[in-house]
């Protein structure tokens, strides 16, 4: 399966600062998702992006797949945006998405 | 479309004893996964079903448990004479085809005393 590595483990940032998330994987892959999850558990949608960059807002997040890696940028952080984020590479098969143990983002006030 | 939904929410169980969990994909995807997940660490697949054919199993799927998908609408994933092992969050993700994003549900906390 494809590995998936990602920097830093833990981030603490004070709010309003920027940010940005690095995730390496292992071997080519046919799409990636980003994902946050909450302190709830919840794993939450941000980004599916094969390649190129996508913004949403303060997020946004770049794949370059040749070179296999993913970028996720967040600006002016908020308090909200504590959690875990994690990079989710789809192998070639279509089949299986593969997670990394993520960033934990903790943002103070 | 009210996303994926997972019961229970939360499972307290003794060693030894079997447990089922349900997930109701949203509508028209076909493709239905099962992920573990534990504490530190990011999700791990267990089984995917496309409709409802199981097409892969991770040698995580050990044979105690079970995952089915009748008519590939709902999925249930049992888990027979339950170890403190087993003690994770069990978490159901659809998608509408296999070049579609994951849609997670908030996941089943399943504790083995």
């Amino acid at each position: 399966g494809i590995q998936v590595e990602q920097s830093p483990p833990d981030l603490i940032l004070q709010e309003g600062a920027n940010s940005t998330l690095r995730c390496n994987f292992s071997d080519s892959v046919n799409n990636l998702q980003w994902f946050h999850q909450n302190p709830w558990g919840q794993l939450i949608n941000l980004f599916y992006i094969p390649s190129g960059t996508k913004q949403n807002g303060r997020l946004s997040a770049t794949t370059v797949a040749t070179e296999r890696y993913s970028l996720l940028y967040i600006s002016s952080s908020q308090t909200t945006d504590s959690g875990v984020y994690f990079c989710a590479p789809r192998d070639g098969t279509g089949n299986q998405f593969y997670f990394g143990t993520g960033t934990s983002l903790t943002v103070i006030p | 479309d009210t996303g994926v939904s997972q019961n229970p929410r939360h499972k307290i169980t003794k060693r030894g004893q079997n447990v089922t969990f349900r997930c109701d994909p949203i509508s028209e995807h076909n493709r239905l996964y099962w992920y573990r997940q534990t504490l530190g660490q990011g999700p791990e697949f267990l089984t995917y079903f496309q409709n409802e054919a199981q097409l892969e199993k991770s040698r995580l799927l050990s044979d105690r448990f079970s995952a089915e998908r009748p008519k590939g609408s709902f999925s249930t994933l049992e888990i027979q004479r339950t170890e403190q092992g087993d003690s994770a969050m069990y978490l159901c993700a659809s998608s509408l085809d296999g070049a579609s994003p994951l849609h997670f549900g908030n996941g089943t906390r399943l504790t083995v005393t």
